[in-house]
Order: structure tokens, then C-alpha cells, then sequence
């Protein structure tokens, strides 16, 4: 299983955009790369996947490098609603989610 | 709207009573999963069906089982809960088992044990 590592925390101010990072330098080459969220006392959120191409959907663009060793999730606008634990999970065929440490973002007002 | 339903959403149980949790969905999907998250953890995959199909992780305790009577429910047994157990146990499904499906979460159900 491909491993990952992000930034434990982050900050960004509201309105601002913010780019969160992931490195998966083990990862395979047919290996999805998952983003999701969680919210306080919720279940994780699908936010965005990709495989090679980067890719845009409302909620978030995901920035994907040539080599897919890492990649970012770009949030255009942090609002505060925003402020989360985003999980990047490199996604084998067998689908099933290893969930690494994820980044803590703190949305300040 | 078509969703991960995970029933009670708190429970309560005792040192070594056993308890059941349940998970069911309206999304009509093949996969369905069992995960762990204890405090200010990520969450841990405990063992997922395709289908029928059962797969444990192979670090997953022996104390916790899973029954999938049909496609639209889940259950998670823990046969003797220890206070070790206590956490937020979350369902999530996926269409299918290919690496681009989405899973879909349900709110999940937080574990006490007395």
C-alpha cells in the first residue's frame, strides 16, 4: 500500500485560497488518488479524485505531478465551513481506504 | 436522497457485553465498509464485503465480526467490547471495488464501553 505523507496542520486565512499537499512517492501506477474530508464528529467526505490528469469539480481542484509521486488539493476560496482533516488516500484496486495522518486546516476569520 | 444510515447513532454498552452496531444504505452499492476511528485518530479499515464476499484485514481482532444478510444492510458484532474498543465506528460504500469509485459515508456510531 502506497504510504503518504501531509503536514500535520495548516492555516489559511478565509477567502483566501489554500493548497494542501500530499506525497505518495510509493504509489503505483494504477492507483487512484483520493481526497477526502472530515468535519468534527462526522463521517469522512468524498472531495476529489484523480489518476494522472489534473482534475476540477465545485468543491475543489486537485493539481496531480507528471511523476504522481505527490500531489495538491487546491481550495479556491477557504471559507470557514472549510476547516477539516483532509485525508490523501492513494486507492489500490481493491479499494480499500488507507487513511494516513491528514492535514488539520484551521479556516481564520 | 440516497444515503449511509448508521443506527444508533451512540451506544452504550458494558465491559464484555456484547454489542451490534448497523449500517444500511440506499445507494444500492456491491462494496460495503467497516472502519475504526478512535479519538484524534485517522480512521482504520476493519474489513469490507463485495457482495457477499467478506475480506478482514488481517490486523483486525478476532473480537469483531460483520454479517451482510442482504445488499442494502451491514451489521459489526463486537462479541466481548473492551474499553480498548471505544470509539466512532463508521460504514462507507462504494459501487464497486475499482480503485476511481467513490465510498460514501455514513455519520457513524460512537462507541462507549462502561
Amino acid at each position: 500500500d502506497a504510504k503518504t505523507t501531509q503536514p500535520n496542520s495548516m492555516e489559511s486565512n478565509e477567502e483566501e485560497p489554500v493548497h494542501l499537499p500530499c506525497n505518495h512517492s510509493t504509489i503505483s501506477g494504477t492507483d487512484y488518488i483520493h481526497w477526502y474530508r472530515q468535519l468534527p464528529s462526522q463521517g469522512p467526505e468524498y472531495v476529489i479524485h484523480g489518476l494522472t490528469s489534473n482534475v476540477n469539480n465545485r468543491m475543489a481542484s486537485l493539481a496531480i505531478a507528471e511523476d504522481r509521486k505527490s500531489s495538491t488539493l487546491i481550495l479556491h476560496r477557504a471559507t470557514l465551513r472549510d476547516a477539516a482533516v483532509y485525508y490523501c488516500i492513494p486507492q489500490n484496486t481493491g479499494n480499500q481506504f488507507y487513511f494516513g495522518t491528514g492535514t488539520s486546516l484551521t479556516v481564520i476569520p | 436522497d440516497a444515503m449511509v444510515i448508521q443506527n444508533p447513532r451512540y451506544q452504550v454498552t458494558q465491559f464484555g457485553k456484547p454489542v451490534t452496531l448497523s449500517c444500511s444504505q440506499t445507494l444500492n452499492h456491491n462494496v460495503m465498509y467497516w472502519y475504526q476511528q478512535k479519538s484524534s485518530q485517522a480512521p482504520k479499515l476493519l474489513f469490507h464485503y463485495y457482495d457477499k464476499d467478506f475480506n478482514n484485514e488481517a490486523d483486525t481482532p478476532d473480537n469483531f465480526q460483520s454479517r451482510r444478510p442482504n445488499t442494502s444492510f451491514c451489521f459489526l458484532d463486537i462479541r466481548s467490547p473492551g474499553l480498548g474498543d471505544a470509539a466512532m465506528y463508521l460504514c462507507a460504500t462504494s459501487k464497486g471495488a475499482g480503485g476511481y469509485n467513490e465510498q460514501f459515508f455514513g455519520p457513524g456510531t460512537r462507541l462507549t464501553v462502561l
